[in-house]
């Protein structure tokens, strides 16, 4: 069963507005971290940010913040004041688990983010 | 401070040519892995590492070899290259393995396989 699940393959935003891109996921683990990485055309991975199971308040990291809706098992990301640096592709990933060791990072398929200006 | 370093870039092999893409990372992760990326499917984990001298297989782990040597080090062997495989090959490492660790990216690999 899929874990993660990225239902946009492609998004178009007026450049200045904001952008919501969805992510749900699947665990039964009470331990668990979402995180958002962006691909731009040059095929980087980058760091977004990270929204533990813990966690009591969304995450923000300047222009972007992640709904955690957790009852709905979502996290989407929200870019807001978008600009034409943000389009790229962008994968919602959970790493789950209790363990010490061997947590592994599972990612879903990736939404496509145009800016239009 | 490099981070996750990632050779080759670019790399062309022909069926049933062997080869090894290296990966290092300066930043005394203990978590290491090797992702492939390919169209419509996102990132797929091949193999992981959670220390020196311990490594394993990941969701799509045949075709492939790894081991870990150093805290450094985790390179990715080809055996028998085949056309399946060619992909974007991403290396990643983590200081742990807790659920609240996130992965540092290498650049990637862009394999070809004629």
């Amino acid at each position: 069963a899929q874990k993660i699940t990225q239902t946009q393959p492609g998004m178009f935003v007026q450049e200045k507005e904001a952008v919501t891109l969805d992510c749900t996921y699947d665990t039964s683990d009470p331990s668990y971290g979402l995180f958002w990485y962006k691909q731009p055309s040059s095929g980087e991975m980058i760091f977004l940010i990270y929204q533990g199971s813990y966690d009591q308040q969304n995450a923000t990291e300047g222009r972007y913040s992640l709904n955690f809706q957790k009852a709905r098992k979502s996290a989407n990301l929200v870019i807001s004041a978008s600009q034409l640096g943000d389009s790229a592709m962008y994968f919602c990933a959970m790493r789950e688990g209790d363990m010490e060791y061997g947590n592994k990072l599972v990612f879903g398929a990736g939404t496509i983010l145009r800016v239009k200006s | 401070n490099a981070g996750v370093t990632q050779t080759p870039k670019f790399q062309v092999l022909k069926t049933g040519q062997s080869m090894t893409l290296q990966c290092a990372q300066d930043m005394n992760h203990e978590y290491m892995s090797w992702y492939r990326q390919d169209p419509g499917m996102g990132l797929r984990l091949i193999h992981y590492s959670v220390g020196a001298g311990i490594t394993d297989q990941g969701e799509v782990p045949n075709g492939y070899n790894v081991s870990r040597s150093t805290t450094e080090d985790f390179p990715l062997r080809l055996l028998s290259a085949a056309p399946s495989q060619t992909s974007v090959y991403f290396c990643a490492s983590s200081y742990g393995s807790s659920y609240n660790s996130p992965l540092h990216f290498g650049n990637g690999t862009r394999l070809t396989v004629t």
